[in-house]
């Protein structure tokens, strides 16, 4: 069972506006940046968001993240087919000693 | 082209020792954090292990000493020896790219560069 809760499935229609939600407690989220990786199917996982809401280069602004409290929320806008894939959070210590967690992945269908 | 490359994976009986290897290419390796996630059949990913710049080492509490992760800067490549493997170790093992260190700072931008990954099975 993962630290950090996301739903196991969420969908939208080509055009949506989709949310996936990563729920943790003070000790992970509410301390520590969040991550959020996308898995394509028979894929490596891609950075997609780091440090709670920026984007690495490369990276759609149609993808943003955000954070508040001890939960983060992923939003995907004029969601597309291709951004069907498995969605991981992950909550993060700058430093290597401290902890490192990950969510247990949203399925995304795009309909 | 930055790239990573697991090697090392396969087949291991209950109770014994794998090594896995990852060479990297395209980027200044000596000056960047080096991570192990691991992946089981269907399911979602785990940290396992990291290593720093200094070699300073890091594990997963749930591996109990098990694993030992090295780096070998000369050749480019970090390893993870793991002993003492049972089912639910079986995995697919990723390589990732962590913070990169210059002497004056660190820029923590999460796991940038991930390699395609090496199987374990374990298995009698």
């Amino acid at each position: 069972q993962s630290v950090l809760t996301q739903p196991p499935s969420a969908s939208g229609t080509p055009g949506q506006r989709v949310t996936i939600s990563c729920s943790g407690g003070s000790s992970d989220i509410g301390s520590h940046y969040v991550y959020w990786y996308q898995q394509l199917p028979g894929t490596a996982p891609k950075l997609l968001i780091y440090r709670d809401d920026q984007r690495p280069s490369g990276v759609p602004d149609r993808f943003s993240g955000s954070k508040s409290g001890t939960s983060a929320s992923l939003a995907i806008s004029g969601l597309r087919s291709e951004d069907e894939a498995d969605y991981y959070c992950a909550a993060w210590d700058d430093r290597l000693s401290g902890p490192k967690v990950f969510g247990g992945g949203t399925k995304l269908t795009v309909l | 082209e930055v790239q990573l490359v697991e090697s090392g994976g396969g087949l291991v009986q209950p109770g014994g020792s794998l090594r896995l290897s990852c060479g990297a290419s395209g980027f200044n390796f000596s000056r960047y954090d080096m991570h192990w996630v691991r992946q089981g059949t269907g399911k979602g990913l785990e940290w396992v292990s990291a290593i720093g710049t200094a070699a300073d080492t890091y594990y997963a509490d749930s591996l109990k000493g098990r694993f030992t992760i090295s780096r070998e800067n000369a050749k480019n490549s970090v390893y993870l020896q793991m002993n003492s493997l049972g089912a639910g170790d079986a995995a697919l093992y990723y390589c990732a790219r962590g913070t990169y260190c210059n002497s004056t700072r660190c820029y923590v931008k999460g796991l940038d560069v991930w390699g395609h990954g090496t199987t374990v099975t374990v298995s009698s």
